[in-house]
């Protein structure tokens, strides 16, 4: 059964700073991985989504990358604004895709003036 | 893109009642998911809705207690049935489009449950 776990759990950055929020997973047979951004009393938003096939995506301050072998993903986020507080998940689809996402349990992030 | 909207937005219920909670998209989909979101966990799949035929749970989930409609291509219900607390969640619905190669999850704000 494939899990998924997000390190830290909450974090707290001042505006300006970079910062990386980890992604692993147990079972390397996965179709994509998916950064979503979910706000209080929102949905989920879409962030970023690498194919099992690539190492990495960009979208303009973000940056995912992906090591299927050993499990992991990362999602940088360069010059933190205040306006990225939320919290963040990922989440991989298995193979042959579709929507049985596996989410972690998220990284809550708040970046403070 | 698609655009996602769930009624109501937030509810609160006493034991024992049902809640209907209504997804509907702005463009049609094959199928759409239903999820929970229990406080300080992350989001399980509770079943897939296909226009047309039964929805298909998860392992943990029943029809009786999560009875969903699909009357076309772009509306869908979860009804939660006979509520308990443990039924204190944040429900999502969900879509998958494809353009292209790429298949990106949409998914709506969700309703904020609290059952009493």
């Amino acid at each position: 059964k494939q899990e998924v776990t997000q390190i830290p759990a909450a974090l707290s950055v001042p505006e300006g700073e970079n910062l990386v929020l980890n992604c692993s997973f147990t079972d390397s047979a996965i179709y994509n991985l998916q950064w979503f951004r979910q706000d209080p009393g929102k949905g989920l938003t879409s962030l970023l989504l690498i194919q099992s096939s690539q190492r990495e995506q960009t979208s303009g301050r973000l940056n995912a990358s992906l090591d299927k072998s050993s499990g992991r993903s990362t999602l940088y986020i360069a010059a933190s604004q205040p306006g990225d507080s939320a919290t963040y998940l990922c989440a991989v689809s298995p193979p042959g895709g579709g929507n049985k996402l596996t989410f972690g349990t998220g990284t809550q992030l708040k970046v403070e003036l | 893109s698609a655009v996602i909207s769930q009624k109501p937005s937030r509810d609160i219920c006493q034991r024992g009642t049902s809640l209907t909670i209504q997804c509907q998209v702005d463009s049609q989909v094959t199928m759409m998911f239903w999820y929970r979101q229990q406080p300080g966990q992350s989001l399980t799949l509770i079943a897939t809705a296909n226009q047309g035929s039964e929805a298909t749970y998860e392992s943990g989930f029943v029809i009786d207690k999560f009875p969903i409609s699909r009357p076309n291509l772009t509306f869908s219900t979860l009804t939660v049935s006979n509520m308990s607390p443990e039924d204190s969640s944040i429900y999502l619905c969900s879509v998958d489009l494809i353009t292209g190669v790429q298949e990106t999850q949409y998914f709506g704000p969700g309703t904020r449950l609290l059952v009493l």
